[in-house]
Parts: structure tokens; sequence; C-alpha cells
């Protein structure tokens, strides 16, 4: 299993362009996240996913949009970007429920983000 | 509004000497408690979750430990391999599986 990736390792943006991230995952999980992580601070959630087709706004949401048409598959969207969106974004899966207290969340290993 | 404080923000210690990681936090209500290893450059890893006051785990130098306001990470004997940036963070009851980090305690273990 691969578990979960992220492509681009890195990318440098101008302000006002738009891109997207990507995130996939194989250990069939129907949780899915986006965190950003500014330096020196803990991650903030912005958008996460209960399965295909049902989205939720974090704590953090503005400026970003996804979307969830597979369980695979869970692409976050910068729209124009910002110098505030500089980060690195780390996607993250994790199972429903209980499973004999080893459940947790499975990340990636990131997206660094430079908007300039 | 919930809230989770690591301390110290940092910490260097030499190889073979114990301490300990604290994660504070107040909650409405706890699901469970999670201690994760970042390394520079990568994604967190997962240690450990915690439920329920009194519950301990172990993994190689680490133990967690859970009371009802807060979470230790004892490391004994560290070795520089353990240098690390290491994460708390809870889950909320009633969220979905939303996991609420604190900043993180920076680890160096000298040689």
């Amino acid at each position: 299993n691969a578990g979960v990736t992220q492509t681009p390792k890195f990318r440098i943006l101008k302000i006002g362009q738009s891109m997207t991230l990507q995130c996939a995952q194989d250990m069939n999980h129907n949780y899915m996240y986006w965190y950003r992580q500014d330096p020196g601070m803990g991650l903030k959630l912005i958008y996460y996913s209960v399965g295909a087709g049902i989205t939720d706004k974090g704590e953090v949401p503005n400026g970003y949009n996804v979307s969830r048409s597979t369980t695979e598959d869970f692409p976050l969207r910068l729209e124009l970007a910002a110098p505030s969106q500089t980060s690195v974004y780390f996607c993250a899966s994790g199972p429903t429920g209980l499973a004999g207290g080893q459940e947790t969340q499975y990340f990636g290993p990131g997206t660094r983000l430079l908007v300039l | 509004e919930d809230q989770v404080t690591q301390s110290p923000e940092a910490l260097r210690l030499q190889e073979g000497e114990s301490s300990s990681l604290n994660c504070s936090y107040t909650v409405s209500g706890l699901r469970g408690l999670f201690w994760y290893r970042q390394d520079p450059g990568k994604g967190p890893e997962f240690l450990f979750t915690l439920y329920s006051a009194g519950e301990e785990k172990e993994k190689e130098r680490l133990k967690a430990t859970l009371t009802k306001k807060e979470s230790f990470l004892h490391i004994t004997a560290p070795k520089p391999e353990d240098s690390a940036t290491y994460l708390c963070a809870l889950e909320i009851a009633g969220s979905a599986r939303q996991l609420t980090f604190g900043s993180g305690t920076q680890l160096t273990v000298l040689p």
C-alpha cells in the first residue's frame, strides 16, 4: 500500500494564480482531511470529507475549495492565491470506526506552497 | 472553546537524559488524545491513542499517559534518533473524527 500520496511536493505561485493540490489514499478510508501547518505551529483543519460526495468546512476554510467524487481522491483547490496561503499542506485519511485502539489518521508527506 | 497547549516549546536533552513532554487541554468532551511524531519535511507519524484517564501506552523508549486535564509523553534514556517534533492532538466527541492539534514540542537529543 502506498498509503496517502500528495502531489506536487513543492510549488511556487504568483499572487492571484490558482492551483489544485492532489491527494489520494489506497486504504479504503471514508474520512479524509486537509490541514495546513505554518512554521512553528500545529496543524489547522481546512476541510474534511466523511465520504464521496460529502464535504464540510474546518477551522480555516477561506480561500479554499474541495471536492470528493471518489473514496480515493480528495483534491484541494486554491483560488486567487494570496501570500497568507504560504504554508505546508497535509492531507490525511482515517477509518470510520474503532479498530482495536489503533485507529488514527494517516498523513501524506505534504505539499510546500510558496505564494509570491 | 476547545484548546490544546503543549509545553515546553523546545527541549534539548543529552543522550540518556530522561524527561517528559506535556499536553494540557480543555475540551467539552474528549473522545481520544493522539500523539504524533513529525520529522522535518515529513508528515506526522502516529505514535499513540489514549481514550480514558489512567490509560498508559508504551512503545520502545516512549510512554504516554492521560489524566482528565493533561497527557504526558515520557521519554526514557533518549537517543539522537528520537529528535523530532512531538504533536499532541484531540478528537472531540461528536465531531467527524476531526483532530485539534497543539503547536508541538521540538525535541533535540544530543549525542
